[in-house]
């Protein structure tokens, strides 16, 4: 049962636009969110963090935002370049587990 | 400053061999997780070490599978008569110190192993 979900394999947007990241949770007991990218052959890179108690928060271009009452969070990227194209995981921790619980990822490919 | 270092980058087995895989932290990182990557699917979790205390092994899909860590340095993840199934890329991370409280600190993850069982 995926208690992290990102039901958008891909996503293709302008260089230049907005790029909207979109994530879902399920476990309730999770308190705090994290987004990694990642480039082929690469290990994911830590690019953003949310606590639970917060709904915003920016650095740079990157903007995650919270929505607690949805069980969602999004990941806002403004203005998109091209090396912004990678897979996204959006993840999880709390609910007892040390480690962190991943969504599948989607693939942003920022056209030129 | 060197980061998380996996090796091998490859591994090609054939089922019911046993693999070893390692993984070097950052120098000084306290805590270190691995996770696998099968395709088309999120990271998941398999077990996590912090310091000196007993490992969380929560993750692990079945006792063919097995970590260990010396101290605060080297990791090894085996996994004994391997299956198809365990055919993934396995990562490592590694993070500064744990903090309790909900807080969370950034892992810092390796380039993974890509296992291929056949």
């Amino acid at each position: 049962d995926q208690q992290v979900k990102q039901n958008s394999p891909s996503l293709s947007v302008q260089e230049g636009r907005i790029s909207i990241l979109n994530c879902d949770y399920t476990n309730s007991m999770f308190d705090y969110f994290l987004w990694y990218k990642k480039y082929p052959a690469e290990g994911p890179t830590f690019l953003i963090s949310i606590s639970s108690i917060k709904d915003k928060n920016e650095d740079g271009r990157f903007t995650v935002f919270l929505n607690k009452s949805a069980k969602h969070l999004s990941l806002h990227i403004v203005p998109s370049q091209p090396g912004d194209s990678a897979v996204y995981f959006c993840a999880a921790k709390g609910g007892g587990a040390d480690g962190l619980t991943f969504g599948k990822g989607t693939h942003l490919i920022i056209q030129p | 400053g060197a980061g998380v270092s996996q090796s091998p980058s490859n591994k090609v087995t054939e089922k019911g061999k046993d693999v070893e895989l390692r993984c070097d932290p950052i120098s000084g990182h306290t805590a270190l997780y691995w996770y696998r990557q099968r395709l088309g699917q999120g990271l998941e979790f398999l077990i996590y070490f912090q310091g000196n205390s007993a490992p969380d092994k929560s993750g692990l899909p079945s006792d063919r599978f097995s970590a260990e860590r010396t101290g605060e340095s080297v990791s090894t993840l085996t996994i004994q008569r391997t299956q198809q199934e365990d055919s993934a890329v396995y990562l490592c991370a590694s993070s500064p110190h744990y903090l309790s409280g909900g807080a969370v600190d950034t892992q810092y993850f390796g380039p993974g192993t890509r296992l291929t069982v056949l």
